[in-house]
């Protein structure tokens, strides 16, 4: 158990339409970074957050977007979904503005139809 | 950051020490190597980090060769539970808030 804890479990969308998946930090953290992994691949980076700024960004288009507030949990916004948005949506937490040691949740499996 | 090379799979016997090979030829001075396992339907869990001296926690060791463009992680004892893949990433340490960038990792499979 790490602490950090991801919502819903499961999520099944159609293509077009929005999703936002929600991130609880493991408590005294105020970083938290977003994955996306595709089945049978590792974790891609998404984005991070650090005392509610976005402060660094992988290779993912502006439809993915996210927000943190002053508790430290996060959401992760999907616009326009499309069908290799399918995958399992992953929320780390660490303390400082840049932590290699990262709590990772159980994550979010979103399909798309 | 460097990329780095794993085996796609590999077995272990059931209390046998079960050594997962990394390589990162390109390795920079700066940058530190760290392994993650995740175990099927849960997130990466964190293992162990190093720079270029070996390592020892309650989860496993870690192995840099003297020219560091390799390591190895030893699972002392491995059990069923170990079973998982396992990640080795290398990064420069507090470099950056680009995230960690994880390969397709080692799948591990211990044997009972």
């Amino acid at each position: 158990e790490t602490g950090v804890t991801q919502s819903p479990t499961h999520l099944i969308k159609t293509r077009g339409q929005q999703v936002t998946l929600r991130c609880s930090s493991q408590s005294g953290h105020n970083t938290v970074s977003w994955y996306q992994q595709a089945l049978g691949q590792g974790p891609q980076f998404i984005f991070q957050y650090y005392r509610e700024e976005e402060n660094g960004r992988g290779n993912f288009p502006p439809r993915f977007s996210g927000l943190q507030f002053p508790n430290y949990s996060s959401e992760l916004n999907v616009n326009a979904l499309e069908l290799d948005d399918s995958a399992l949506y992953l929320c780390a937490s660490s303390s400082g503005r840049i932590n290699e040691k990262l709590f990772f949740g159980s994550g979010t499996q979103l399909s798309v139809l | 950051d460097a990329k780095t090379t794993q085996p796609t799979s590999m077995d272990c016997a059931e209390g046998r020490a079960a050594n997962l090979p990394c390589n990162h030829s390109t390795i920079s001075g700066n940058e530190y190597v760290y392994w993650y396992r995740q175990i099927h339907s849960q997130g990466p869990q964190y293992i162990i980090h190093g720079l270029k001296n070996n390592e020892t926690n309650e989860m496993a060791s870690l192995i840099i060769t003297e020219d560091r463009k390799s390591s190895t992680l030893i699972l002392p004892h491995a059990t069923l539970r170990d079973t998982a893949v396992y990640y080795c990433i290398v990064k420069v340490k507090g470099g950056g808030a680009d995230g960690l960038t994880f390969g397709k990792g080692t799948h591990l499979i211990i044997q009972p």
